[in-house]
Protein backbone atom coordinates (compact mmCIF):
# COMPACT_ATOMS: atom_id res chain seq x y z
CA UNK A 1 0.00 0.00 0.00
CA UNK A 2 1.31 3.72 -0.57
CA UNK A 3 -0.68 4.68 2.06
CA UNK A 4 -1.53 8.62 1.51
CA UNK A 5 0.28 9.82 -1.59
CA UNK A 6 0.31 13.82 -1.76
CA UNK A 7 1.53 16.15 -5.12
CA UNK A 8 3.00 18.06 -5.91
CA UNK A 9 5.79 18.23 -3.01
CA UNK A 10 6.28 21.99 -3.57
CA UNK A 11 4.78 24.79 -5.47
CA UNK A 12 5.12 28.57 -5.60
CA UNK A 13 2.20 30.83 -7.22
CA UNK A 14 1.93 34.47 -7.89
CA UNK A 15 -0.97 36.09 -5.86
CA UNK A 16 -3.93 35.67 -8.29
CA UNK A 17 -3.49 32.30 -9.83
CA UNK A 18 -4.85 28.97 -8.88
CA UNK A 19 -4.08 25.30 -8.48
CA UNK A 20 -5.46 21.80 -6.88
CA UNK A 21 -3.39 20.33 -4.64
CA UNK A 22 -4.12 16.32 -5.17
CA UNK A 23 -4.59 13.94 -2.94
CA UNK A 24 -5.25 9.85 -2.96
CA UNK A 25 -5.29 7.14 -0.93
CA UNK A 26 -5.31 3.21 -1.65
CA UNK A 27 -6.51 1.72 2.03
CA UNK A 28 -10.23 2.55 1.36
CA UNK A 29 -10.75 4.55 4.08
CA UNK A 30 -13.99 6.56 3.96
CA UNK A 31 -13.02 9.98 5.93
CA UNK A 32 -10.38 12.38 4.33
CA UNK A 33 -9.21 15.70 5.44
CA UNK A 34 -7.10 18.69 4.56
CA UNK A 35 -5.36 20.56 6.83
CA UNK A 36 -3.32 23.37 7.08
CA UNK A 37 -0.15 24.13 9.23
CA UNK A 38 1.10 27.28 10.02
CA UNK A 39 4.29 27.86 12.61
CA UNK A 40 3.01 27.82 15.87
CA UNK A 41 -0.66 27.12 15.01
CA UNK A 42 -0.80 23.07 14.98
CA UNK A 43 -2.81 21.82 12.50
CA UNK A 44 -6.11 23.56 11.21
CA UNK A 45 -8.58 21.80 9.05
CA UNK A 46 -9.58 23.05 6.02
CA UNK A 47 -12.10 20.84 4.72
CA UNK A 48 -13.17 17.14 5.15
CA UNK A 49 -15.48 14.46 3.47
CA UNK A 50 -17.02 11.23 5.38
CA UNK A 51 -17.77 9.57 1.71
CA UNK A 52 -17.27 10.11 -2.12
CA UNK A 53 -20.47 12.90 -2.91
CA UNK A 54 -20.53 14.41 0.72
CA UNK A 55 -17.92 16.99 1.81
CA UNK A 56 -18.14 19.69 4.58
CA UNK A 57 -16.24 23.02 5.93
CA UNK A 58 -13.61 22.92 8.67
CA UNK A 59 -11.91 25.35 10.56
CA UNK A 60 -10.54 27.75 7.93
CA UNK A 61 -12.39 27.04 4.50
CA UNK A 62 -11.94 30.33 3.21
CA UNK A 63 -10.43 30.58 -0.13
CA UNK A 64 -10.32 26.39 -0.90
CA UNK A 65 -12.76 24.21 -2.63
CA UNK A 66 -13.01 20.61 -2.45
CA UNK A 67 -14.75 17.99 -4.07
CA UNK A 68 -15.18 14.17 -3.96
CA UNK A 69 -16.41 12.26 -6.69
CA UNK A 70 -14.39 8.81 -5.49
CA UNK A 71 -13.47 6.94 -2.13
CA UNK A 72 -9.41 7.29 -3.04
CA UNK A 73 -9.04 10.44 -4.43
CA UNK A 74 -9.77 13.96 -2.37
CA UNK A 75 -8.43 17.11 -4.49
CA UNK A 76 -7.88 21.10 -2.60
CA UNK A 77 -8.71 23.73 -5.01
CA UNK A 78 -7.03 27.06 -4.12
CA UNK A 79 -9.35 29.98 -6.61
CA UNK A 80 -7.21 32.99 -6.16
CA UNK A 81 -4.13 32.52 -4.50
CA UNK A 82 -3.51 34.40 -1.58
CA UNK A 83 0.26 35.02 0.77
CA UNK A 84 -1.69 34.28 3.57
CA UNK A 85 -2.08 30.31 1.70
CA UNK A 86 1.23 30.31 2.43
CA UNK A 87 1.74 27.18 4.32
CA UNK A 88 2.32 23.60 4.36
CA UNK A 89 -0.81 21.67 3.52
CA UNK A 90 -1.64 18.02 4.95
CA UNK A 91 -4.30 15.49 3.61
CA UNK A 92 -4.58 12.60 6.19
CA UNK A 93 -7.45 9.40 5.61
CA UNK A 94 -9.12 7.52 8.18
CA UNK A 95 -10.80 4.33 8.62
CA UNK A 96 -14.63 5.14 10.15
CA UNK A 97 -17.73 2.72 11.63
CA UNK A 98 -20.27 3.09 13.73
CA UNK A 99 -19.36 7.20 14.14
CA UNK A 100 -16.13 6.15 16.20
CA UNK A 101 -12.63 7.97 15.14
CA UNK A 102 -9.36 5.80 14.45
CA UNK A 103 -6.13 6.74 14.08
CA UNK A 104 -5.82 9.22 10.90
CA UNK A 105 -2.77 8.61 8.31
CA UNK A 106 -0.98 12.08 6.75
CA UNK A 107 -0.01 12.59 3.65
CA UNK A 108 3.64 13.64 2.91
CA UNK A 109 2.78 17.11 2.86
CA UNK A 110 2.54 20.02 -0.13
CA UNK A 111 4.47 23.26 0.86
CA UNK A 112 2.96 26.00 -0.85
CA UNK A 113 4.23 29.40 -1.12
CA UNK A 114 2.17 32.61 -2.36
CA UNK A 115 4.21 35.40 -3.91
CA UNK B 1 -17.08 23.96 18.13
CA UNK B 2 -14.04 22.46 20.25
CA UNK B 3 -11.28 23.99 21.36
CA UNK B 4 -7.96 22.16 22.59
CA UNK B 5 -5.13 23.91 24.44
CA UNK B 6 -1.61 22.37 24.50
CA UNK B 7 1.28 22.99 27.33
CA UNK B 8 3.90 23.72 27.21
CA UNK B 9 4.83 25.22 23.69
CA UNK B 10 8.48 23.89 24.61
CA UNK B 11 10.06 21.22 26.71
CA UNK B 12 13.26 21.03 27.33
CA UNK B 13 14.83 17.92 29.07
CA UNK B 14 18.27 15.87 29.53
CA UNK B 15 18.08 12.16 28.23
CA UNK B 16 16.68 9.76 30.37
CA UNK B 17 14.34 12.40 32.01
CA UNK B 18 11.01 11.77 31.81
CA UNK B 19 8.46 14.36 30.07
CA UNK B 20 5.18 15.68 30.29
CA UNK B 21 3.01 17.03 28.00
CA UNK B 22 -0.52 18.22 29.04
CA UNK B 23 -4.28 19.00 27.09
CA UNK B 24 -6.93 20.23 27.78
CA UNK B 25 -10.42 20.34 25.80
CA UNK B 26 -13.40 22.18 25.37
CA UNK B 27 -16.14 19.53 24.46
CA UNK B 28 -17.88 16.83 26.59
CA UNK B 29 -19.01 15.27 24.50
CA UNK B 30 -15.14 14.55 22.69
CA UNK B 31 -14.32 10.70 23.27
CA UNK B 32 -11.21 10.14 20.97
CA UNK B 33 -7.23 11.63 21.97
CA UNK B 34 -5.10 10.73 19.83
CA UNK B 35 -1.31 12.24 20.21
CA UNK B 36 1.05 12.59 16.96
CA UNK B 37 4.69 13.22 16.85
CA UNK B 38 6.17 15.31 13.46
CA UNK B 39 9.84 15.30 12.82
CA UNK B 40 11.32 18.31 10.90
CA UNK B 41 9.99 17.85 7.39
CA UNK B 42 7.86 15.16 7.68
CA UNK B 43 4.25 13.96 8.55
CA UNK B 44 2.38 13.97 11.74
CA UNK B 45 2.65 10.12 13.12
CA UNK B 46 0.24 8.89 15.81
CA UNK B 47 2.35 7.65 18.34
CA UNK B 48 -0.59 6.83 21.16
CA UNK B 49 -4.49 7.40 21.23
CA UNK B 50 -7.12 6.69 24.02
CA UNK B 51 -10.89 6.93 23.93
CA UNK B 52 -12.73 8.36 26.63
CA UNK B 53 -13.92 4.78 28.04
CA UNK B 54 -10.02 4.15 29.21
CA UNK B 55 -8.19 6.37 31.87
CA UNK B 56 -5.02 5.14 31.03
CA UNK B 57 -3.19 3.97 28.37
CA UNK B 58 0.98 2.66 27.82
CA UNK B 59 2.62 1.82 25.22
CA UNK B 60 6.19 0.61 26.56
CA UNK B 61 7.68 4.32 27.25
CA UNK B 62 4.88 6.36 26.26
CA UNK B 63 1.58 6.44 28.59
CA UNK B 64 -1.32 8.84 28.59
CA UNK B 65 -4.18 9.64 31.33
CA UNK B 66 -7.41 11.05 30.66
CA UNK B 67 -8.97 12.79 33.25
CA UNK B 68 -12.69 13.42 31.60
CA UNK B 69 -14.02 15.36 34.59
CA UNK B 70 -11.96 17.97 34.32
CA UNK B 71 -11.32 17.97 30.46
CA UNK B 72 -7.44 16.88 30.11
CA UNK B 73 -5.02 14.63 29.25
CA UNK B 74 -1.62 14.09 29.30
CA UNK B 75 1.37 12.39 27.42
CA UNK B 76 4.18 11.03 29.59
CA UNK B 77 7.21 9.99 28.21
CA UNK B 78 9.71 8.20 30.28
CA UNK B 79 13.30 7.56 29.66
CA UNK B 80 13.82 10.14 26.67
CA UNK B 81 16.32 9.59 24.20
CA UNK B 82 17.75 12.31 22.10
CA UNK B 83 15.30 10.68 18.82
CA UNK B 84 12.24 11.24 21.31
CA UNK B 85 12.91 15.22 20.07
CA UNK B 86 10.43 16.26 17.80
CA UNK B 87 6.96 18.51 17.99
CA UNK B 88 3.64 16.45 20.11
CA UNK B 89 0.60 17.12 19.40
CA UNK B 90 -2.33 16.29 20.86
CA UNK B 91 -5.80 16.61 19.18
CA UNK B 92 -9.55 15.64 20.28
CA UNK B 93 -12.56 14.44 18.34
CA UNK B 94 -16.19 12.51 18.66
CA UNK B 95 -18.50 15.74 18.86
CA UNK B 96 -21.62 14.78 17.87
CA UNK B 97 -22.10 14.32 14.29
CA UNK B 98 -18.92 15.53 13.06
CA UNK B 99 -17.16 12.38 15.08
CA UNK B 100 -14.15 12.11 12.72
CA UNK B 101 -12.92 15.87 13.11
CA UNK B 102 -9.83 16.48 14.96
CA UNK B 103 -9.28 19.27 16.53
CA UNK B 104 -5.36 19.83 16.86
CA UNK B 105 -3.23 21.32 20.10
CA UNK B 106 -0.21 24.20 19.02
CA UNK B 107 1.87 21.70 19.81
CA UNK B 108 5.30 21.36 21.79
CA UNK B 109 8.30 21.22 20.96
CA UNK B 110 10.61 18.58 23.30
CA UNK B 111 14.03 18.23 22.80
CA UNK B 112 15.88 15.82 24.90
CA UNK B 113 19.79 16.96 25.14
CA UNK B 114 22.53 13.91 24.99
Amino acid sequence: NAGVTQTPKFQVLKTGQSMTLQCAQDMNHEYMSWYRQDPGMGLRLIHYSVGAGITDQGEVPNGYNVSRSTTEDFPLRLLSAAPSQTSVYFCASSYSSAGASYEQYFGPGTRLTVT
Amino acid sequence: GENVEQHPSTLSVQEGDSAVIKCTYSDSASNYFPWYKQELGKRPQLIIDIRSNVGEKKDQRIAVTLNKTAKHFSLHITETQPEDSAVYFCAASGSGGSNYKLTFGKGTLLTVNP
